[in-house]
């Protein structure tokens, strides 16, 4: 099982909401990323949780706000967001942060800000 | 920060034929890995390679890790339609917990 499962997959919020993302593996991975992914480009590293704990931010604004409740799950708060905030953001997790491993890749959740 | 130049950028093709693309860094990478998007969804991944020139097979993918640690390439033998997608090479330095993607390569395939 290589499945990284996300949700919710569509998501349209305004520019005053709060929403969160959620991800979640159970393949005993302790690296876990989130990722942004404009259109016709590739994806880019917001965020790397390694043990549950945040070893990178990739200078990512506050409005968004990442969390590790257990090795599991992965959140992603947005608050205040806007509408250049709008992307495919995924998730992928890896064995390890550092080591010689695959990273796996979630089916994203497409965010539309209005 | 690092930067994989993925080339090409676009590629049209006759079903049938073979195709063949690269991954090149002025930098030396411990790991390479191709994946393959269809619109709206997430990468999938296809070849993972760890070693300098290990040459590793997925049906009819080939991909192998340049000698000098900085290239890597993909080839897809006797194409199908449901090759179409974007292809990105992805690399991870020593070390690092970054994973660093190249810019991706567009397929198009013509029945």
């Amino acid at each position: 099982d290589t499945e990284v499962t996300q949700t919710p997959k569509h998501l349209v919020m305004g520019m005053t909401n709060k929403k969160s993302l959620k991800c979640e593996q159970h393949m005993g991975h302790r690296a876990m990323y989130w990722y942004k992914q404009k259109a016709k480009k590739p994806p880019e590293l917001m965020f790397v949780y390694s043990y549950e704990k945040l070893s990178i931010n990739e200078s990512v604004p506050s409005r968004f706000s990442p969390e590790c409740p257990n090795s599991s799950l992965l959140n992603l708060h947005l608050h205040a967001l806007q509408p250049e905030d709008s992307a495919l953001y995924l998730c992928a997790s890896s064995r390890t942060g550092s080591m010689n491993t695959e990273a796996f890749f979630g089916q994203g959740t497409r965010l539309t800000v209005v | 920060g690092q930067q994989l130049n993925q080339s090409p950028q676009s590629m049209f093709i006759q079903e049938g034929e073979d195709v063949s693309m690269n991954c090149t860094s002025s930098s030396i990478f411990n790991t390479w890995l191709w994946y393959k998007q269809d619109p709206g969804e997430g990468p999938v991944l296809l070849i993972a390679l760890y070693k300098a020139g290990e040459l590793t097979s997925n049906g009819r993918l080939t991909a192998q890790f340049g000698i000098t640690r900085k290239d890597s390439f993909l080839n897809i033998s006797a194409s199908i339609p449901s090759d179409v997608g974007i292809y990105f090479c992805a690399g991870r330095q020593g070390g690092s917990e970054k994973l660093v993607f190249g810019k991706g390569t567009k397929l198009t395939v013509n029945p």
